[in-house]
């Protein structure tokens, strides 16, 4: 079984739309929950970050943690044609020097204009 | 400032060759890390320096794998000789010290083609 597990979509939404991303995971062990956005031929670059449970907010986008239910959730909301990249699900045990990112596969969006 | 760099951005090679790959990370992260994606699959985890010593090198697939931080700076992973499995995409990450880790710069990736 995957540790983390992520549709790969692919999603396409029009413009304007609110997109929902999701990832569930089996290790209770995870602590740190990161998004991070890949544009095509560049790695990934980090998004959002939560620290165990709860919500967070920037900008148009929110990033939702539930360890009870072991989901993690992005929403995007106006969303825009610059936001048509791959997002990728990340996650880590929080103690001490272990650093190692566990990732989901990734879920493709495209928004049209 | 300068993100990470990567060299080459592509590779193309044949089975039972030498490549050696190369990152430059961000001045000033003590924390280096290199990962793998093979096309289908995640992203995963195959090792973590800190300055130059090995930190977690668990994700490492095997020995013909080779990876060093010579004085703490720049980093190259050596993969002697090439299996057709290899053939993904290679990324290095860098990030400060004395932070968790969850926070990490990644380069473009080199891309490994063993034919």
């Amino acid at each position: 079984q995957k540790e983390v597990e992520q549709d790969p979509g692919p999603l396409s939404v029009p413009e304007g739309a609110i997109v929902s991303l999701n990832c569930t995971y089996s290790n209770s062990a995870f602590q740190y929950f990161m998004w991070y956005r890949q544009y095509s031929r560049k790695g990934p670059e980090l998004l959002m970050y939560t620290y165990s449970s709860g919500n967070k907010e920037d900008g148009r986008f929110t990033a939702q943690v539930d360890k009870s239910s072991k989901y993690i959730s992005l929403f995007i909301r106006d969303s825009q044609p610059s936001d048509s990249a791959t997002y990728l699900c990340a996650m880590k045990r929080g103690a001490g020097n272990n650093r190692k990112l566990i990732w989901g596969l990734g879920t493709s969006l495209a928004v049209n204009p | 400032e300068a993100g990470v760099t990567q060299f080459p951005s592509h590779s193309v090679i044949e089975k039972g060759q030498t490549v050696t790959l190369r990152c430059d990370p961000i001045s000033g992260h003590d924390n280096l890390y290199w990962y793998r994606r093979v096309m289908g699959k995640e992203i995963k985890f195959l090792l973590h320096f800190v300055k130059e010593s090995k930190q977690d090198e668990s994700g490492m697939p095997n020995n013909r794998f080779l990876a060093e931080r010579t004085g703490g700076t720049y980093s190259t992973l050596k993969v002697q000789p090439a299996e057709l499995e290899d053939s993904g995409v290679y990324f290095c990450a860098s990030s400060l010290a004395g932070t968790s880790g969850y926070e990490q710069y990644f380069g473009p990736g080199t891309r490994l083609t063993v034919t």
